[in-house]
C-alpha cells in the first residue's frame, strides 16, 4: 500500500531539537489523522483534520503542533520533546471525517534522547 | 463506544482457517464492528466491517451473531504473511466517538508453517 506515505521513517532527536514529520496521502481523501503508538500500549488518536480544519485535539501537549496546509498533506511539528515521547507516529486518512475506514501510512519511528 | 474483548493470542497452521473471536456484549444498535490488523512495524490495515449482516471481501469474512454481542473474523486460508495483531473495534456513526477508532490490545495471531 503506498496510498499514504510518511517521512522520515526513522528519526532520532534530542530534547532541544525541532523536527517535523510529514504525511502525504494520494487517495483524494478529505480527512487526515495523527496517531501515537508507544511500546506495549494501544494506538492513541492525537489529531484529526477534516478539509484542512482541525476537528479533534485529543489533549495532546503543545510540544506537538500539527499543520494541514491542504487535504493531501499533514505535518506534525515537534519541539522540546521528552524521552517518553519516543514512539511510532502513524498518519491515516479517510474519505471524509466520520468514515471509520481509515488508511494508514507506515509510520515514523521516533526516538527522543 | 462499546468495549471489546479479544483473546491476547492465537495460533493457526498455514493453510487452515483462522477464526478470531471478539466479544462486544454492550454494543448498541447503531454501532458497527470493524476489524483492522497490524503487521509488525507497519501501520494498521483495514480488513472488513459490518453492522448486523455477515460480510465477506477478498481478505476475510465477518460473522456477527444474531444478538450482535460477538463476532468472528475468519481468514479462510491463513498464510505466514497473516501473522499480525488483529484489532476488533466497535464504533458508532455519531456521538462523542464520531469518526474515531479506539484500538485495544488486539489478538496476536501467529501462523505456523
Amino acid at each position: 500500500e503506498t496510498g499514504v506515505t510518511q517521512t522520515p521513517r526513522h528519526l532520532v532527536m534530542g530534547m532541544t531539537n525541532k523536527k517535523s514529520l510529514k504525511c502525504e496521502q494520494h487517495l483524494g481523501h478529505n480527512a487526515m489523522y495523527w496517531y501515537k503508538q508507544s511500546a506495549k500500549k494501544p494506538l492513541e488518536l492525537m489529531f484529526v483534520y477534516s478539509l484542512e480544519e482541525r476537528v479533534e485535539n485529543n489533549s495532546v501537549p503543545s510540544r506537538f503542533s500539527p499543520e494541514c496546509p491542504n487535504s493531501s498533506h499533514l505535518f506534525l511539528h515537534l519541539h522540546t520533546l521528552q524521552p517518553e515521547d519516543s514512539a511510532l507516529y502513524l498518519c491515516a486518512s479517510s474519505q471524509d471525517f466520520g468514515v471509520e475506514t481509515q488508511y494508514f501510512g507506515p509510520g515514523t519511528r521516533l526516538l527522543v534522547l | 463506544d462499546a468495549k471489546t474483548t479479544q483473546p491476547p493470542s492465537m495460533d493457526c497452521a498455514e493453510g487452515r482457517a483462522a477464526n478470531l473471536p471478539c466479544n462486544h456484549s454492550t454494543i448498541s444498535g447503531n454501532e458497527y464492528v470493524y476489524w483492522y490488523r497490524q503487521i509488525h512495524s507497519q501501520g494498521p490495515q483495514y480488513i472488513i466491517h459490518g453492522l448486523k449482516n455477515n460480510e465477506t471481501n477478498e481478505m476475510a469474512s465477518l460473522i456477527i451473531t444474531e444478538d450482535r454481542k460477538s463476532s468472528t473474523l475468519i481468514l479462510p486460508h491463513a498464510t505466514l504473511r497473516d501473522t499480525a495483531v488483529y484489532y476488533c473495534i466497535v464504533t458508532s456513526k455519531g456521538g462523542t466517538s464520531y469518526g474515531k477508532l479506539t484500538f485495544g490490545q488486539g489478538t496476536i495471531l501467529t501462523v505456523h508453517p
